[in-house]
């Protein structure tokens, strides 16, 4: 079965930089997703990525998939407190439209004032 | 206002008693989800759904048991055979997959056994 495998595991970063999150699946990817997590809530969906080479944007992140639809990364530019939290991508489990939605390992990031 | 609930937020079991919660959606989505999330960790799939009186083992599926008579609701049994069940647990729910649409959450359910 598929596999989501997200990296760094955490990370901490002055407000003010930028950073880079990735996510590789052990096989290629049908539908990418990325949501935000607070802790103890629920999760707040980012955005999804389809194509091969996609890349979209929403305030100050941007997300990416590869050309091979394997790998996406998601970039936060100019980091804030509020940015802060659990970063999760997420695919079909099933390698296609089974419906089995699984995740990542998860992303924790702590922006620093 | 269309959404997810989960109920109770918050959860106290003693070992040895099963427990239900609860995860209701009024988005009229064909399929749900169960997971679970321990701290510092991403989320594992414990069972789902497409359809009504039809669910799948997920991942980590032992222990657990759910059931779909109704489309809107998809409760989780957690059982006595749940071997290490304090967790935070979050239902989800979305259209079929091949219409790649994003699932949406509820707030999550902390189970914690006393």
């Amino acid at each position: 079965s598929q596999e989501l495998e997200q990296s760094p595991q955490s990370l901490i970063v002055q407000e003010g930089k930028n950073l880079t999150i990735n996510c590789t699946s052990s096989k290629t990817l049908y539908g990418l997703y990325w949501y935000k997590q607070k802790y103890g809530e629920g999760l707040i969906f980012l955005m999804m990525l389809q194509k091969g080479g996609e890349e979209k944007s929403h305030e100050k992140i941007t997300a990416k998939l590869d050309e091979k639809k394997q790998q996406s990364s998601l970039h936060i530019t100019a980091s804030q407190p509020s940015h802060a939290g659990i970063y999760l991508c997420g695919a079909d489990g099933g390698g296609g439209a089974t419906n089995k939605l699984i995740f990542g390992t998860g992303t924790l990031l702590a922006v620093q004032p | 206002d269309g959404g997810i609930t989960q109920s109770p937020k918050y959860l106290f079991r003693k070992e040895g008693q099963n427990v239900t919660l609860s995860c209701e959606q009024n988005l009229n989505h064909d399929a749900m989800y169960w997971y679970r999330q321990d701290p510092g960790q991403g989320l594992r799939l414990i069972y789902y759904s497409q359809i009504v009186n039809d669910f799948q083992k997920g991942d980590i599926a032992e222990g657990y048991s759910v059931s779909r008579e109704k489309k809107e609701s998809f409760p989780l049994t957690v059982t006595s055979a749940q071997k290490n069940p304090t967790a935070f647990y979050l239902c989800a729910s979305s259209t079929l997959r091949a219409q790649n649409t994003e699932a949406f959450f509820g707030q999550g359910t902390r189970l914690t056994v006393v």
